[in-house]
């Protein structure tokens, strides 16, 4: 089974500009999550998609960020325009909808580190 | 308030000895659950356990372990017969309420483990 693939896995862009990433979860699962890594920091939980839809965007640092998964299969995560702190490594989950199964897993792509430069 | 806390700066541990990762959680709900990440120098999270807060029993999953002690809210992993793949980052958890899948993850800041030959 393919598991969570990230694209790119590494970009560089100057303050200002636009980035796009891109999530394939893992096929038949629901769940879709961002997540975010400043250096040094906790990783912290940006949004849920269930599906298509968004189920919790409480993360979103600000409107410069958008994200959407059209058809409820991958997920894009806009920056525009991206400013320095936006700097991190951003990581995408997905988990199947198991309601009642504490353990949930979501499992993790391998991150797409963003610098703004 | 930190929910989860992860205080070791860095662990050094001799290959095939036991190694214990600290974990203490923070939360006032009394369904939750706990999972510990490894992250290798690839980036990718990966799972290791799942501790749910109703288990009667401590989690195991191969050389793996959880410490899970209810009443100091602390979920140490640990590792035994340590080899040089386990060098990595690990990351502690939690999901609260415990069984929703649209509740999110609340990481800890990591602890690097470094396994000596």
């Amino acid at each position: 089974e393919a598991g969570v693939t990230q694209f790119p896995s590494h970009s560089v862009i100057e303050k200002g500009q636009t980035v796009t990433l891109r999530c394939d979860p893992i096929s038949g699962h629901d769940n879709l999550y961002w997540y975010r890594r400043v250096m040094g920091k906790e990783i912290k939980f940006l949004l849920h998609f269930v599906k298509e839809s968004k189920q919790d965007e409480s993360g979103m640092p600000n409107n410069r960020f958008l994200a959407e998964r059209t058809g409820g299969t991958y997920s894009t995560l806009k920056v525009q325009p991206a400013e320095l702190e936006d700097s991190g490594v951003y990581f995408c989950a997905s988990s199947q909808d198991v309601w009642g199964s504490g353990a949930n897993v979501l499992t993790f792509g391998a991150g797409s580190r963003l610098t703004v430069l | 308030a930190q929910k989860i806390t992860q205080t070791q700066p860095g662990m050094f541990v001799q290959e095939k000895e036991a190694v214990t990762l600290d974990c203490t959680y923070d939360t006032s709900d009394p369904s939750y659950g706990l999972f510990w990440y490894k992250q290798p120098s690839s980036g990718e999270m990966i799972f290791l356990i799942y501790q749910g807060s109703y288990d009667q029993q401590n989690a195991t999953e191969g050389r793996y372990s959880l410490n899970f002690q209810k009443a100091r809210k602390s979920a140490n992993l640990v590792i035994s017969a340590s080899q040089l793949g386990d060098s990595a980052m690990y990351f502690c958890a939690m999901r609260e309420p415990r069984g929703g899948a649209n509740s999110k993850l609340t990481f800890g800041k990591g602890i690097t483990l470094s396994v000596r030959p």
